[in-house]
């Protein structure tokens, strides 16, 4: 199993162009999850899903839009990328059996980088 | 509010023990948690507590929850260069959809 793969790697945007991430994993998780980390702070939870076709908002979602077409699938766009996008995002998945310890699977990351 | 504090920067001397502190704020949090993240890559769960317990022990590494102060710990014995990693403390909120708060992290530099 290849786990989480994520999308490009790295990427260097000009302010106001888009693009899409994607993250796919093989492991028939129901959730996923889009992360963003910055220097000295924690993961922030930007998107997430619960199962294919619905998505909802995390922490910090302005800017950043998901879709879940396919289970094994979830994308993040960025309509009109800013100085503000320059991260590290991270896909997660997860197999939520509720009382569980319910481990989130991390995909290696990608680097952007708004000039 | 929902918050999750760790010390950002930690030195060892190989084969010393180290540990790795961190505060956090909710008390309904049902399980706490550890991740590893090597320089490059995702994170990796490196272990887990359930909020029921005080201790729990795997192989060199240790977690202490102390469920009053909000306070977890993680201690590695005899730590290797290889341990060198930036550790994540998250809670687990009860209920939801599994949401995870994590710290800043905490960057262990391992040293001969």
């Amino acid at each position: 199993n290849a786990g989480v793969t994520q999308t490009p790697k790295f990427r260097v945007l000009k302010t106001g162009q888009s693009m899409t991430l994607l993250c796919a994993q093989d492991m028939n998780h129901e959730y996923m999850y889009w992360y963003r980390q910055d220097p000295g702070m924690g993961l922030r939870l930007i998107h997430y899903s619960v199962g294919e076709g619905t998505t909802a908002k995390g922490e910090v979602p302005d800017g950043y839009n998901v879709s879940r077409l396919k289970k094994q699938n979830f994308l993040l766009g960025l309509e009109s990328a800013a100085p503000s996008q320059t991260s590290v995002y991270f896909c997660a998945s997860s197999n939520e059996r509720g009382r569980s310890y319910n481990e989130q699977f991390f995909g290696p990351g990608t680097r952007l980088t708004v000039l | 509010g929902e918050d999750v504090e760790q010390s950002l920067f930690l030195s060892v001397r190989e084969g010393d023990s180290s540990v790795i502190n961190c505060t956090y704020t909710d008390s309904s949090s049902t399980y706490l948690y550890w991740y590893k993240q090597e320089p490059g890559a995702g994170l990796q769960l490196l272990t887990y507590i359930f909020s029921n317990m005080d201790m729990k022990q795997d192989q060199r590494l240790t977690v202490l929850l102390n469920k009053k102060d909000k306070h977890l710990s993680l201690r590695i014995a005899d730590t290797q260069t290889g341990d060198s990693a930036i550790y994540f403390c998250a809670e687990r909120f009860s209920g939801g959809y599994n949401k995870l708060i994590f710290g800043a992290g905490t960057r262990l530099a391992v040293h001969p």
